[in-house]
């Protein structure tokens, strides 16, 4: 079945420490997003590519930096300079027309340990 | 800019209840779309309706309807027949068809279903 993993499940980040979040879609989509999930908030937007090799910056991309080098993974790395990385994370793909709904995966959990 | 309100953090009706979640967006753009995912405990997105802003006919899906008020901006979301199925949150989101068509969310109701 043709879908979105996301990995770890859980994660946990020292301080100072930069870690990796894993997007992998099967589902053949130009565009991949990344939501940072807080509690009682909705889904906000951190990184967006629409094509391979490109990606622009969302509402929070502070902290964030991600790569788009293979058309089915869009890897997040949260970076030391996020001071409040405690969130759900949550990565996206789609076609890229508007009125095409967004395919998500299944979250990853990162806490500072 | 685009943004979408829920003014409704929680709901909780009884089994086979219709319930109505309220949204309401602002965009100056005229050609955008409207849609409602659900989050279950999952904690999965998953798509439960979508409206095209062009369309004054009301988008239906099964038990879920939406009645979309566009000079209101408005775009709540029915739900016919309760199920406990169908307690999650519920996010109103919108996005426009010009630029980066980025997907902007409200902030979600909580719907509880109880037995």
């Amino acid at each position: 079945d043709g879908g979105i993993t996301q990995s770890p499940k859980y994660l946990f980040r020292k301080e100072g420490q930069n870690v990796t979040l894993s997007c992998e879609q099967n589902l053949n989509h130009d565009a991949m997003y990344w939501y940072r999930q807080d509690p009682g908030q909705g889904l906000r937007l951190i990184y967006y590519s629409q094509i391979v090799n490109d990606f622009q910056k969302g509402d929070i991309a502070e902290g964030y930096s991600v790569s788009r080098e293979k058309k089915e993974s869009f890897p997040l790395t949260v970076t030391s300079a996020q001071k409040n990385p405690t969130a759900f994370y949550l990565c996206a793909s789609s076609d890229g027309r508007a009125w095409q709904p967004q395919h998500f995966g299944d979250g990853t959990r990162l806490s500072i340990l | 800019a685009q943004t979408v309100t829920q003014s409704q953090p929680e709901m909780s009706v009884q089994e086979a209840e219709t319930v109505t979640l309220s949204c309401t967006y602002d965009t100056s753009e005229s050609n955008y779309y409207l849609f409602w995912y659900k989050q279950p405990p999952s904690r999965q997105m998953i798509l439960v309706i979508r409206q095209e802003a062009y369309k004054q006919q009301n988008a239906t899906e099964n038990r879920f309807s939406v009645n979309f008020q566009k000079a209101a901006k408005s775009f709540s979301l029915k739900i016919s027949d309760s199920q406990l199925g169908d307690t999650a949150m519920y996010f109103c989101a919108s996005v426009i068809i010009q630029g980066a068509q980025k997907l902007v969310f409200g902030q979600g109701t909580r719907l509880t279903i109880n037995p």
